[in-house]
């Protein structure tokens, strides 16, 4: 009965492939984010949908295509990967309308590339 | 801005003292704050949140104090326990128009409780 939850927990992969990560959200919220937490713990948004609909995009490269099926799915398919495509990536939710509400993390997908 | 140190902030307390952990955020217009713990190998956890109309609010064993004249929150957790060994993030909301909101997340601070 995880609320968020992401697949694969690891990811070892080598450079130049493509791979996906999947999160889903069984809390009924409409709205779900990707993050990327780098070597440093540093957190950063990459985008953010509401109901199926892309709202935020942090000038990521389009090697990253989130795709959302459905409000309570979010994946995440990363094409040509790079050695600084490493990180750790979170997948979060919250409720429509977002503002003033707490965003509910996954438990990551740790990306590493070889 | 956000910032990017090459190291996380520390706080080192010994088990049973009371721990404040600060931070400083960036945007004057953010209305909505939050804290996070995150434990190795999780995700980051909701603590607890406060709206700039309030400069204090109290859950169980933290609190948090906003003063938005100098763009400075703080978390307080009482009786400092073991199990409250974390890196804790301070997120601003800056909204995002109505359908969704962004959450600019400090650096964190690792919290180290001393048995």
């Amino acid at each position: 009965d995880t609320a968020v939850s992401q697949t694969p927990k690891y990811l070892v992969t080598q450079m130049g492939n493509d791979k996906s990560i999947k999160c889903e959200q069984n809390l009924g919220h409409d709205t779900m984010y990707w993050y990327k937490q780098d070597s440093k713990k540093f957190l950063k948004i990459m985008f953010s949908y509401n109901n199926k609909e892309l709202i935020i995009n942090e000038t990521v490269p389009n090697r990253f295509s989130p795709k959302s099926p459905d409000k309570a799915h979010l994946n995440l398919h990363i094409n040509s990967l790079e050695l600084g495509d490493s990180a750790v990536y979170f997948c979060a939710s919250s409720p429509a309308g977002g503002r003033g509400q707490p965003q509910h993390f996954g438990d990551g997908t740790r990306l590493s590339i070889l | 801005g956000e910032s990017v140190g090459l190291h996380l902030p520390t706080l080192s307390v010994q088990e049973g003292d009371n721990s404040i952990i600060n931070c400083a955020y960036s945007n004057s217009a953010s209305d909505y704050f939050i804290w996070y713990k995150q434990e190795s190998g999780k995700g980051p956890q909701f603590i607890i949140d406060i709206r700039s109309n309030m400069d204090k609010r109290q859950g169980q064993r933290v609190t948090v104090l906003l003063n938005k004249t100098v763009k400075h929150l703080s978390l307080q957790i009482a009786a400092t326990q073991p199990g409250d060994s974390a890196v804790y993030f301070c997120a601003e909301n800056l909204g995002y128009g109505g359908a969704t909101n962004k959450l600019i997340f400090g650096t964190g601070t690792l919290l180290a409780v001393q048995p």
